[in-house]
């Protein structure tokens, strides 16, 4: 069984603080993907990120970074400089490839930037 | 990329009755599926919708309550019948490939009153 854990569930920081939300996952399978979506107020969902099994390289997308860690079985978001505009709840979700391509969520972690 | 559009994006609609969602893909794709977002929780997955064959649901789900048609590789429709308040939630048709990103619709938000 699959299962990713979003243990934060809400996270406050004051504008221009750097911010890390965490992401551990359990899967068997040693081929699935790895993604973070963003959802704001207005409720759709903002892909982020897709990270294969394969590639534990860090990435950095402007003030996004991530760090995928399979010894610990981590994939943590960190933004950088934070904005009110990055106020929004954040998803991490994993999909096994040897299945049907579902994605297993986790919990969320809402995030609040203070201004 | 894949660009999904949703409808409607929100209804408010009286127990008892149902309503049927309608998601539609700019292009063809093999995988589509179903989510249910109730308020302030994950999003969970409902079914896949399968081309020319019944959808595949998870534990939890049955097509008495959530039948899913898919008549063709771009369109699909979830039905949530003879709702309750239980069911408001947001609805969420997505779309996948291998070699892809998962792409989602804007949602549908459901209110049962």
């Amino acid at each position: 069984a699959q299962k990713v854990t979003q243990a934060q569930t809400e996270i406050s920081v004051v504008e221009k603080e750097d911010v890390t939300l965490d992401c551990v996952y359990e899967t068997r399978d040693t081929t699935y993907y790895l993604f973070w979506y963003k959802q704001p107020p207005s409720g759709e969902l903002v892909f982020l990120i897709r990270r294969n099994s394969f590639d534990e390289q860090n990435e950095i997308s402007g003030r996004y970074s991530w760090n995928f860690q399979k010894s610990t079985s981590s994939f943590n978001f960190t933004i950088t400089a934070s904005q009110v505009v990055d106020s929004a709840v954040y998803f991490c979700a994993l999909e096994n490839l040897l299945g049907n391509e579902k994605l297993t969520f986790g919990t969320g972690t809402r995030l609040t930037i203070i201004p | 990329s894949a660009v999904i559009s949703q409808k409607p994006s929100r209804d408010i609609c009286q127990r008892g009755t149902s309503l049927t969602i309608q998601c539609q893909v700019d292009s063809q794709v093999t995988m589509m599926f179903w989510y249910r977002q109730q308020p302030g929780q994950s999003l969970t997955l409902i079914a896949t919708a399968n081309q020319g064959s019944e959808a595949t649901y998870e534990s939890g789900f049955v097509i008495d309550k959530f039948p899913i048609s898919r008549p063709n590789l771009t369109f699909s429709t979830l039905t949530v019948s003879n709702m309750s308040p239980e069911d408001s939630s947001i609805y969420l048709c997505s779309v996948g490939t291998e070699n892809t990103e998962a792409f989602f619709g804007q949602g549908t938000r459901l209110t049962v009153v």
